[in-house]
């Protein structure tokens, strides 16, 4: 069974531009959540989707969004990047989140804000 | 406000020995803790879990303990082997989210 998939693993982009991110879950899992890692600070919740809907949210601007396709797959988008949003992004999903579905991430995306 | 706290950024085992790692927590709404193991440049992984209800839960050279009324949980890797060598993050779970520790460097010495 193929791992979580996040597109791209790096990306540089400059203040003010916006960046979508991608994550495709394992299949058959129905919940996706984002998070932001930032050193020091460990994992940041963005926000969580399950069928399409966002179910949760962190707090973080309405510059982070996201959404959840008919397939489970997620995408967030930052819009008026700051040089504070440069961190490690990083995409779990789950058959859904209860205490017996532990999160299952991908390997991120370096977003580096110049 | 910090819910989930790691209060050692890193710590340093011999191997074969017992690394235990620490977490504290503030929210008693809390009824699920977990624990992820990180290597650079990948994501975390599930480690081990323990429901509010119990405070032990083995799973081979793993073992996480709650002590609700202090509000910590520790894990204990027996023995401590290079391939542990990690950061280690603790998270509390309520309402579908999950709170973070901000993690702990284990490293292992041969």
């Amino acid at each position: 069974k193929a791992g979580v998939t996040q597109t791209p693993r790096y990306l540089i982009k400059t203040r003010g531009q916006q960046v979508t991110l991608s994550c495709s879950p394992i299949s058959g899992h129905r919940s996706v959540s984002w998070y932001q890692q930032t050193p020091g600070q460990g994992l940041q919740f963005l926000f969580e989707y399950f069928s399409e809907t966002q179910r949760n949210k962190g707090n973080f601007p309405g510059r982070f969004s996201g959404r959840q396709f008919s397939n489970s797959r997620s995408e967030m988008n930052v819009s008026t990047l700051e040089l504070g949003d440069s961190a490690l992004y990083l995409c779990a999903s789950s058959l859904d989140r209860t205490d017996t579905s532990p999160l299952h991430f991908g390997n991120g995306t370096r977003l580096t804000v110049t | 406000d910090q819910q989930v706290k790691q209060n050692s950024p890193s710590l340093s085992v011999q191997e074969g020995r017992i690394s235990i790692l620490n977490c504290d927590y503030t929210n008693s709404m809390f009824d699920y803790f977990l624990w992820y193991k990180k290597y650079p440049a990948e994501g975390p992984t599930f480690l081990i879990s323990i429901s509010s209800i119990k405070d032990k839960n083995e799973d081979g050279r793993f073992t996480v303990f709650l002590n609700k009324s202090a509000k910590h949980l520790s894990l204990h890797i027996v023995p401590s082997q290079p391939g542990d060598s990690a950061v280690y993050f603790c998270a509390a779970e309520s309402n579908y989210q999950l709170i973070w520790g901000a993690g702990t460097k284990l490293i292992i010495k041969p």
